[in-house]
Order: C-alpha cells, then sequence, then structure tokens
C-alpha cells in the first residue's frame, strides 16, 4: 500500500537550531516525493520536490531509497519557518497525478 | 494569489441538507482535486478530474459527489449521506502530462470550512 508517515505532530526549536522533519513513505515503484507548506493564514503551497534536487529558503531534502525516507532539513531555523509542513507521495507510473499526503508536522520555531 | 478561487469562505450547513462548494481556476489546469483536511489525519483526497467530463474517486469519496462540465470548475457536493462532514476543505489543481505518470506542481485553493450545526 501507498503510504507517507510524518511521525512527529510538532516539532520545536529555538531559533538558530538545525532543523529536521522527518518523512518516510512506502511504495513499491518509483516514487516522486515532495514537501509543501502552509505558513499561518496562506494557501498550502510547494516547498520543494526531490527530482528538482534544489534548496528553498534554505531547506533541503534527500530521498534515500534505501531507508525510503524524504526528510527535510535547514541547518539555522528561523522564526518565519514557523508553519505546517506536508510530505506527499506521487507514483511516477500510477498515471493518476494523484498525490498522498502525510499527516503533517508542525514546525514551532522560538526566538 | 488568484488563480485557484473557492467559495464561500465558511459553510454551515443542518443535518441533511445537501450543500455545494465552489472551486475555479483560470491557470488553464487540466487537472482538479478535492482534499478533505482534518487535524492530525493531512489532506485526503476526496475526488479528481483529469480532463473535462471525467472523474475519479479518491480515498473517501463516500458521501461527496463532483461534476467536470468545464476545465475551469470542479464543484463539490457534499450529501447528507457523509457522516463526519465538518472540515476544511482545499481544492487543487495541477497540469496534467498525460502519458508520463508524472505528477506536476499542485496549486491549492485558500479552502472553504464546512461546519454541520
Amino acid at each position: 500500500a501507498q503510504r507517507v508517515t510524518q511521525p512527529e505532530k510538532l516539532l520545536s526549536v529555538f531559533k538558530g537550531a538545525p532543523v529536521e522533519l522527518k518523512c518516510n513513505y512506502s511504495y513499491s515503484g518509483s516514487p516522486e516525493l515532495f514537501w509543501y507548506v502552509q505558513y499561518s493564514r496562506q494557501r498550502l503551497q510547494l516547498l520543494l520536490r526531490h527530482i528538482s534536487r534544489e534548496s528553498i529558503k534554505g531547506f533541503t531534502a534527500d530521498l534515500n531509497k534505501g531507508e525510503t525516507s524524504f526528510h527535510l532539513k535547514k541547518p539555522f531555523a528561523q522564526e518565519e519557518d514557523s508553519a505546517m509542513y506536508y510530505c506527499a507521495l506521487s507514483g511516477r507510473l500510477s498515471n493518476t497525478g494523484k498525490l498522498i499526503f502525510g499527516q503533517g508536522t508542525t514546525l514551532q520555531v522560538k526566538p | 494569489d488568484g488563480g485557484i478561487t473557492q467559495s464561500p469562505k465558511y459553510l454551515f450547513r443542518k443535518e441533511g441538507q445537501n450543500v455545494t462548494l465552489s472551486c475555479e481556476q483560470n491557470l488553464n489546469h487540466d487537472a482538479m482535486y478535492w482534499y478533505r483536511q482534518d487535524p492530525g489525519q493531512g489532506l485526503r483526497l476526496i475526488y479528481y478530474s483529469q480532463i473535462v467530463n471525467d472523474f475519479q474517486k479518491g480515498d473517501i469519496a463516500e458521501g461527496y459527489s463532483v461534476s467536470r462540465e468545464k476545465k475551469e470548475s470542479f464543484p463539490l457536493t457534499v450529501t447528507s449521506a457523509q457522516k463526519n462532514p465538518t472540515a476544511f476543505y482545499l481544492c487543487a489543481s495541477s497540469i496534467y502530462p498525460v502519458g508520463t505518470g508524472s505528477s506536476d506542481t499542485q496549486y491549492f485553493g485558500p479552502g472553504t470550512r464546512l461546519t454541520v450545526l
């Protein structure tokens, strides 16, 4: 079964501390992985996707097929990073364009 | 931010009533999606449509219905058969590169909060 798991509902760190939001997935084929973010009073929006291999707002995420993980990392958290983060998966060969979302992790960056 | 819009922002329904949530996009996207967002459960797919006049059930379609008569519109009806309809509903759209099986960025609307009284 296709599944995305984000084990932490809430992650609280101090400003300047490193951040790692965990994401594990279950998918038998070749997945595409995404991180979406929802800031307070804003729409859900794409943060990054693994095939782009880029850093957005200082965040990076590497697809680890051996560990079936796609953890989101940032070396130094900023207060403006506080938001809800969702990991999502799409199957490349599923031919549907559907996304499967994890439960979400709220990141709280304290001053 | 005007690419995909949802209305109304807040909706109140009495038990036993059907209600329709509007979703419109002017991005010329082929694919559109409806999700339900509940605390602690993330986003769950209700229905999706890859092309006009076609739509597919998602993971939690029971008690919901949709139509896709126009490319830019994908309304969702929450019927009285939906046992627990109080939730935040999100509509999204994306380019759908037919035949590649690949996904593109999904663009989300601002959402509709439905409350059953």
